[in-house]
């Protein structure tokens, strides 16, 4: 099975800051890397796919790139809204595995 | 407009059976891959059960020869069938839809507690 490592497991940022969340596959994915945005409570929602590309409806200040085994997910200017927990799942192989998530919480 | 709503969640004894279902709109069930996602009270997210859209099936291995994902075309609904379940099993149930390009659709989720 493929394993997905996020860092950091959890942050603690201000509005406006500029976030990058990282995820490590344990061997070559290509770009097939999903990430995905939890609120408490809330279904995930797919944030991108492909590595960099932005689902439909999802605000440009989320970016994500990486080939490979190494991969990141920025957000250009935390805003409430954003405060959330996000996972990357790698779709390269059976069993789609997930990263441990990193919490996003207000400073 | 693309919607997943699933059901069939509730109580239910360690060793019992029950059928989540996951009725789709705005596209068709059959020409995607279908998934079912669960998360654990606090925990992360672990993938269960894919259908593709040529029928094959795939499981984790914590679940095979205990559940089984099929679809009714005609219905455009996915099911997750659960038999000898688990207190491990309890979880929020997710159904997911997963094009060939990547691109996913979440719906809600339906909670599955085993417990005697």
């Amino acid at each position: 099975d493929i394993q997905m490592t996020q860092s950091p497991s959890s942050l603690s940022a201000s509005v406006g800051d500029r976030v990058t969340i990282t995820c490590r596959a344990s061997q070559g994915i290509s770009n097939q890397l999903v990430w995905i945005q939890q609120k408490p409570g809330k279904a995930p929602k797919s944030l991108m796919y492909a590595a960099s590309s932005l689902q439909s409806g999802v605000p440009s200040k989320f970016s994500g790139s990486g080939f490979g085994t190494d991969f990141t997910l920025t957000i250009s200017s935390l805003q409430p809204e954003d405060f959330a927990t996000y996972y990357c799942q790698q779709y390269n192989s059976n069993p789609l595995t997930f990263g441990g998530g990193t919490k996003v919480e207000i400073k | 407009e693309v919607q997943l709503v699933a059901s069939g969640g509730g109580l239910i004894q360690p060793g019992g059976s029950l059928r989540l279902s996951c009725v789709a709109s705005g596209f068709i069930v059959s020409s995607n891959y279908m998934s079912w996602v669960r998360q654990a009270p606090g925990k992360g997210l672990e993938w269960v059960s894919t259908i593709h859209s040529d029928g094959a099936t795939h499981y984790v291995d914590s679940v095979k020869g205990r559940f089984s994902i099929t679809r009714d075309n005609a219905k455009n609904t996915v099911y997750l069938q659960m038999n000898s379940l688990r207190a491990e099993d309890t979880a929020v149930y997710y159904c997911v839809r997963i094009r060939d390009s990547g691109d996913q659709y979440w719906g809600q989720g339906t909670l599955v507690t085993v417990s005697s």
